[in-house]
C-alpha cells in the first residue's frame, strides 16, 4: 500500500486566496483525520470522519475552514479566505478499527500564507 | 491539550545513555496508549503502543510502561543513538483524541 497520500506537499499563497488540501487515506481505513501542526500550538486535531461522515469538527478554528469526504478514498480541507496565521503543516491521517486506534499519517502539506 | 501532559518538553542525553518520557492523562476511560516519533520535517509515526490490560511492552531498545491507577505511561529508550533524535508524542485515546505537546529528544554523540 502506498500509505496516506497528500497533495500538494507545499503551497505558497497570498492572503485572501482559497486553499484546498487533498488527502487519500489507506484503502480499507474507515477513519480519516485532519491535523494542523505549528510550533506554538503543537499537533491539533481539526476534524475526523468515519465512513465519510464528519464525526467531530470541534477543532476547526473558524468558518473559514471546511472539510469534505465525498467518498472513501478522498477528502479535502479548504481554507477560504486564507490568512497568514493559517501557515502551518497540515497532516491527514487514517486508521482502521476505530478513531482511537493507531493512526497512519500522510507526509503533510506545508502551507505558507503571505 | 491540557488533558494530556508530557514531561519533559526537551531532553538531551549522551549517546548510549537512557531516555525516559512520561505522559499523564486525565480520561480514566482511555485504554490505548501509543507513542509516536516525528523526525525533523517528517510525519509522526507509531513506534510502540500498549493496551490497558498490559503493564509493560518492549521492542528492542524501546519500551512502554503503564500505570493506570496513576494515569500515566512512559516511553523508555535504552542505549540511545543519534537516530533517536526526534520529537516524541504520546496520544492516549481519550475522548478528545489528544496528542501530547511533544518531547524533543537530542542525542549527543
Amino acid at each position: 500500500d502506498a500509505g496516506v497520500i497528500q497533495s500538494p506537499r507545499h503551497e505558497v499563497t497570498e492572503m485572501g486566496q482559497e486553499v484546498t488540501l487533498r488527502c487519500k487515506p489507506i484503502s480499507g481505513h474507515d477513519y480519516l483525520f485532519w491535523y494542523r501542526q505549528t510550533m506554538m500550538r503543537g499537533l491539533e486535531l481539526l476534524i475526523y470522519f468515519n465512513n465519510n461522515v464528519p464525526i467531530d469538527d470541534s477543532g476547526m478554528p473558524e468558518d473559514r475552514f471546511s472539510a469534505k469526504m465525498p467518498n472513501a478514498s478522498f477528502s479535502t480541507l479548504k481554507i477560504q479566505p486564507s490568512e497568514p496565521r493559517d501557515s502551518a503543516v497540515y497532516f491527514c491521517a487514517s486508521s482502521q478499527n476505530g478513531a482511537r486506534e493507531t493512526q497512519y499519517f500522510g507526509p503533510g502539506t506545508r502551507l505558507l500564507v503571505l | 491539550g491540557e488533558n494530556v501532559e508530557q514531561h519533559p518538553s526537551t531532553l538531551s542525553v549522551q549517546e548510549g545513555d537512557s531516555a525516559v518520557i512520561k505522559c499523564t492523562y486525565s480520561d480514566s476511560a482511555s485504554n490505548y496508549f501509543p507513542w509516536y516519533k516525528q523526525e525533523l520535517g517528517k510525519r509522526p509515526q507509531l513506534i510502540i503502543d500498549i493496551r490497558s490490560n498490559v503493564g509493560e511492552k518492549k521492542d528492542q531498545r524501546i519500551a512502554v510502561t503503564l500505570n493506570k491507577t496513576a494515569k500515566h505511561f512512559s516511553l523508555h529508550i535504552t542505549e540511545t543513538q543519534p537516530e533517536d533524535s526526534a520529537v516524541y508524542f504520546c496520544a492516549p485515546n481519550d475522548y478528545k483524541l489528544s496528542f501530547g505537546a511533544g518531547t524533543t529528544v537530542t542525542v549527543r554523540a
